[in-house]
């Protein structure tokens, strides 16, 4: 079973500001498989990266993932209000367990 | 466009059982694989059951030790969630997705999306 570990747990910035965004994986993983997600409180999460590094339709271009093996990273550029969320990343292979990681909480600061 | 409704959520006491429906309209259902997938009270994302499009191969995570049953009708374009022998920490929002999948440079990446609003089973005596 592959395990996402994610960090920070909590990211406080400023709008305007660069976050960035760190998964990692337990052992390596292809690109095709790594997902990232947004999910703003009382919604349901979205796709914003799909294959570690392509942008959801959509999504604005100030998202941006990268990363290959083990590391992985989420981009935002400049930080917009309505950015501020939990983000997840996501291993999607070829046979299950398909795990998330623990999220990463980007707030107000 | 493509939207998933989830129903058939509320509260259970535990040892009992619910079922949870996805209605989903805007694509093609029956060429599409699906999931469901949990959130308890302020936690994480944790995968439960995904089913093929075709209904045959079906898989559940493992922690839920047989309890739950992922099914689907492709007829009435549906997803099914069975639960059955429910306990306390079931209590979660339940989201049915689709698998979104495209092919770039001759590479098929994967996903979940989109996703449904959720439905919430709370299991308490």
């Amino acid at each position: 079973e592959i395990v996402l570990t994610q960090s920070p747990g909590t990211l406080s910035l400023s709008p305007g500001e660069r976050a960035t965004l760190s998964c990692r994986a337990s052992q390596s993983v292809s690109n095709s498989y790594l997902a990232w997600y947004q999910q703003k409180p009382g919604q349901a999460p979205r796709l914003l990266i799909y294959g570690a590094s392509s942008t959801a339709t959509g999504i604005p271009d100030r998202f941006s993932g990268s990363g290959s093996g083990t590391d992985f990273t989420l981009t935002i550029r400049r930080l917009e209000p309505e950015d501020f969320a939990v983000y997840y990343c996501q291993w999607y292979g070829s046979s299950p367990p398909w795990t998330f990681g623990q999220g990463t909480k980007v707030e107000i600061k | 466009q493509v939207q998933l409704v989830e129903s058939g959520g509320g509260v259970v006491q535990p040892g009992g059982s619910l079922r949870l429906s996805c209605a989903t309209s805007g694509f093609t259902f029956s060429n599409y694989d699906m999931h469901w997938v949990r959130q308890a009270p302020g936690k994480g994302l944790e995968w439960v059951a995904f089913i093929r499009d075709d209904g045959v191969n079906k898989y559940s995570a493992d922690s839920l030790k047989g309890r739950f049953t992922i099914s689907r009708d492709n007829s009435k374009n549906t997803l099914y969630l069975q639960m059955n022998s429910l306990r306390a920490e079931d209590t979660a929002v339940y989201y049915c997705a689709k698998v979104f999948s495209i092919v770039e440079a001759g590479t098929v990446m994967w996903g979940f999306g989109p996703w449904g609003q959720g439905t919430l089973v709370t299991v308490s005596s």
